[in-house]
């Protein structure tokens, strides 16, 4: 069974300028979730979504920050403008439905200069 | 708000077990987790336990649940150069959701 994939692994790129992260989730998973990690902390929720509805973007900085899932299966993670503080790694996840196991993609390293 | 801690840093001798410790504030946890994540890698559920258990043993994994003190540990026995990894613990008030809360993660180091 293919995991979670996500694109780009690496990216870098000037403070203001803008960013997207994509994530294919295991198929048939339902519930698909953000993070964000930053070095040397745990990661932190930023997004959930159940198939094509946000369940949870309570911690999501809108004004810089969105994410969608059109056709509830892909789903893209986009920054702008992005900021030093956003240097994080974003990882992505899923879940067979909203109580179960999350399985986690390799995740996509940011670097804002 | 909820908040979790670990200590940052495990040097443990290859063979000997590896005790990785955790605190956690909110006392509506229901369930916790233990995460491992190898380098470039994402997080991969290792064990949880169920918040009215004191313990859950799994092969070589043993998790030990103080709820009175809000300290969770999980023990690696006869550690191995494959156990070298974060470890992060995390709680939630339902299995695999609801805000799951991660510590800030433990890097182990195995001694040859």
């Amino acid at each position: 069974e293919a995991g979670v994939a996500q694109s780009p692994r690496y990216k870098i790129i000037e403070k203001r300028q803008s960013v997207a992260f994509w994530c294919n989730p295991i198929s048939g998973h339902a519930t698909l979730y953000w993070y964000q990690q930053i070095l040397g902390q745990g990661p932190k929720l930023l997004i959930q979504f159940q198939n094509n509805g946000v369940v949870d973007d309570s911690q999501l900085p809108k004004d810089r920050f969105s994410a969608e899932r059109l056709k509830g299966v892909d789903s893209t993670l986009k920054i702008q403008p992005a900021k030093l503080e956003d240097s994080a790694v974003y990882l992505c996840a899923s879940s067979l439905d909203s109580r179960g196991e999350l399985f986690f993609g390799e995740g996509s390293r940011l670097t804002v200069l | 708000g909820e908040d979790v801690e670990q200590s940052l840093f495990l040097s443990v001798r290859e063979g000997d077990s590896s005790v990785i410790n955790c605190t956690y504030t909110d006392s509506s946890s229901t369930y916790l987790y233990w995460y491992k994540q190898e380098p470039g890698a994402g997080l991969q559920l290792l064990t949880y336990i169920f918040s009215n258990m004191d313990m859950k043993q799994d092969q070589r994994l043993t998790v030990l649940l103080n709820k009175k003190d809000k300290h969770l540990s999980l023990r690696i026995a006869d550690t191995q150069t494959g156990d070298s990894a974060i470890y992060f613990c995390a709680e939630s008030w339902d299995f695999g959701n609801e805000k799951l809360t991660f510590g800030t993660g433990t890097r182990l180091t195995i001694i040859p």
